[in-house]
């Protein structure tokens, strides 16, 4: 069974970097068809597409995000990670790692973890 | 960017209730409309994927349909377990997957 774990500390400052690791297991991050991507939700609000990767290290992200985020992956722990850069009380939010094909849904996910902005 | 809009926002109902949720995408989408469920606390679970494909596992109450810009998901016996919130999201445009802002379903 297919596992996605989130870790990273759960607590940022203002104008830092939002640093996340979502480690799979019982299955490979190389496997060919899959892209691993991030979703976050502020309290009490909706959904947001973060962006996601492929084992190759194509990556694509959410526009409005693009110029904050950065996606890498490391297949040798497989593992994948997620930077954002210059985070404000905006960017508190549980953030989600999950899996999914080109052109289809997440069908497995992390389970959330809460990351806080504030000094 | 194609914004997903559901409706409605929120809704009361009563257990046994055929409920009807719906969302629009602001540009043709084909069938490459996902439709998830998530309780409090809780990562979404994929229920429908394609606009009408049941999930596997997913009870059979639980239905989706439209193409193009328009898309419903039906539930059609409201059990305890599923009021929750649910969320549309289009996978058509390359790898940047928009969701709808969600449906809160809450006991009448």
């Amino acid at each position: 069974q297919l596992q996605l774990q989130e870790s990273g500390p759960g607590l940022v400052k203002p104008s830092e970097t939002l640093s996340l690791t979502c480690t799979v297991s019982g299955g490979s991050i190389s496997s060919s068809s899959y892209y691993w991507g991030w979703i976050r939700q502020p309290p009490g609000k909706g959904l947001e597409w973060i962006g996601s990767i492929y084992y190759s290290g194509s990556t694509y992200y959410n526009p409005s995000l693009k110029s904050r985020v950065t996606i890498s992956v490391d297949t040798s722990k497989n593992q994948f990670s997620l930077n954002l850069s210059s985070v404000t009380a905006a960017d508190t939010a549980v953030y989600y790692c999950a899996r999914h094909r080109a052109a289809a849904p997440s069908d497995y996910w992390g389970q959330g973890t809460l990351v806080t902005v504030s000094s | 960017d194609i914004q997903m809009t559901q409706s409605p926002s929120s809704l009361s109902a009563s257990v046994g209730d055929r409920v009807t949720i719906t969302c629009r995408a602001s540009q043709s989408i084909s069938s490459y409309l996902n439709w998830y469920q998530q309780k409090p606390g809780k990562a979404p679970k994929l229920l429908i994927y394609a606009a009408s494909s049941l999930q596997s596992g997913v009870p059979s109450r639980f239905s989706g349909s439209g193409s193009g810009t328009d898309f419903t998901l039906t539930i059609s016996s409201l059990q305890p377990e599923d009021f929750a919130t649910y969320y549309c999201q289009q996978s058509y445009s390359t790898l940047m997957y928009s969701f709808g802002q969600g449906t809160k379903l809450e006991i009448k």
